[in-house]
């Protein structure tokens, strides 16, 4: 079955602290994976996916196929960072997305 | 701007009360999907649809069911509800033209007494 797990409900750190959040998936087929997140009275909105290999304010996240793991970093926490982190799996060619658990990132001053 | 619209936003029912829940979006997308979120259990896939004529159960399915009246309206129906449907309910787009990324609308926090 096609799982993403967020094993972090609550991460917090301190500004300029570097932040990973965790995502493991299982798959057994090539996924697509995915980065959303919801600021506080926004919508859920696309942060960043894999294929597209690129850091979105300063976020980056390798997918690790031997690990199964898709882990989201940033080198170092700003305040406005604080927000709801969802990781996300599609399963090839399906067209639907999978969403782990959630992390609640808390950027302390 | 194209956009993704939910109607009610906050609606409390009682329960066995019928309900539903509206989307219409103006991003011209085919794909349309709908989700609940509950606290630690993240986002959950109820029912998508690819196409007007296409109609398909997602994870959580059971106690509710779906219309899609146009490309640009995908309606969630809760025939009887119950205090465990109690959770924000997501509407979302996507255009596979553009890759898989979802669209989502604001939200309908729907309370079952």
């Amino acid at each position: 079955a096609q799982r993403v797990t967020q094993p972090e409900k609550l991460l917090s750190v301190f500004k300029g602290a570097p932040v990973e959040l965790k995502c493991n998936y299982s798959y057994s087929g090539s996924p697509e994976l995915f980065w959303y997140v919801q600021y506080s009275r926004q919508r859920l909105q696309l942060l960043l996916r894999h294929i597209s290999r690129e850091s979105i304010k300063g976020f980056t996240a390798d997918l690790n196929k031997g690990e199964t793991s898709f882990h989201l970093k940033k080198p170092f926490a700003q305040e406005e960072d604080s927000a709801m982190y969802y990781c996300a799996l599609t399963p090839s060619n399906t067209g639907k997305l999978i969403f782990g658990q959630g992390t609640t990132l808390q950027v302390k001053p | 701007d194209a956009d993704v619209t939910q109607t009610p936003r906050n609606r409390i029912t009682k329960t066995g009360k019928r309900i539903m829940l509206e989307c219409s979006q103006t991003k011209g997308h085919d794909r349309m999907y709908w989700y609940r979120q509950d606290p630690g259990l993240g986002l959950r896939l109820i029912y998508y649809s690819f196409d007007v004529k296409d109609i398909n159960k997602g994870e959580i399915s059971d106690g509710y069911s779906v219309s899609r009246q146009a490309q640009a309206k995908f309606s969630l129906s809760l025939e009887s509800a119950i205090p465990n449907q109690t959770a924000l309910y997501f509407c979302a787009t996507s255009d596979p033209l553009t890759g898989e990324e979802l669209f989502f609308g604001e939200g309908s926090r729907l309370t079952v007494l």
